[in-house]
């Protein structure tokens, strides 16, 4: 199957810990991007990765980390969660042409912050 | 930065009938328009998109309208069926610093009850 693959689906941590979430795509693209949805459902990109080169990095604070092995892969790390990252984070992957990119998004991993 | 507002938040219609979602921004350097469909439990889901250049594209029952003078799109869905019931979601794309930025608006639920 051709997709976005995300784990966990969901994660429940505390204050403070560190916490990692994986993406993989199957669909051959050559840009990557996470996602965060907040609880009213509103979607904020966090970062973008084209070949394994960060091209977008909006303003999230820096506890936030992406991690690029290879075009088909980006994690997310959280250093030392705090409770306003409880979220649904997303990632997505599409081909980057001249403007017209069309996202496919994982099914997302839910964390919840005690 | 580009803000791009949703409206209605919230829809219920019957099975049957037709709906329109409109869709407003505010930049005019924003050149494409995806529309993103997200049904409970399911992954975020391109389903149809429009560039600047055009004044109407249609698939199958969604039709989308773009007006570029008044920076409004409205997303015209006919012949609505339960599972249509989803949050709809209007976005912005512009070119900013090297990569397409890519804007949500705050999404549209759509209810469609048989």
């Amino acid at each position: 199957e051709t997709a976005v693959f995300q784990t966990p689906n969901y994660h429940v941590t505390q204050v403070g810990n560190e916490v990692s979430f994986n993406c993989k795509q199957t669909l051959g693209h050559d840009t990557m991007y996470w996602y965060k949805q907040d609880s009213k459902k509103l979607l904020k990109i966090m970062f973008s990765y084209n070949n394994k080169q960060l091209i977008v990095n909006e303003t999230v604070p820096r506890r936030f980390s992406p991690q690029s092995s290879d075009k088909a892969h980006l994690n997310l790390r959280i250093k030392s969660v705090e409770p306003e990252d409880s979220a649904v984070y997303l990632c997505a992957s599409s081909f980057r042409t001249g403007g017209n990119e069309r996202l496919f998004f994982g099914h997302g991993t839910k964390l919840s912050v005690l | 930065g580009e803000q791009v507002e949703q409206l209605p938040s919230s829809l219920i219609v019957q099975e049957g009938a037709s709906v329109l979602i409109n869709c407003s921004y505010t930049d005019s350097a924003s050149v494409y328009f995806p529309w993103y469909k997200q049904e409970p439990g399911k992954r975020l889901q391109f389903i149809i998109d429009i560039r600047s250049n055009m004044e109407r594209k249609q698939n199958q029952r969604l039709t989308l309208l773009f007006d570029k003078k008044t920076k409004h799109l409205s997303l015209h869905i006919t012949a609505t069926q339960p599972g249509d019931s989803a949050i709809y979601f209007c976005s912005a794309s512009m070119r900013s610093r090297g990569y397409n930025k890519l804007t949500f608006g705050k999404g549209t639920v759509l209810l469609v009850s048989p």
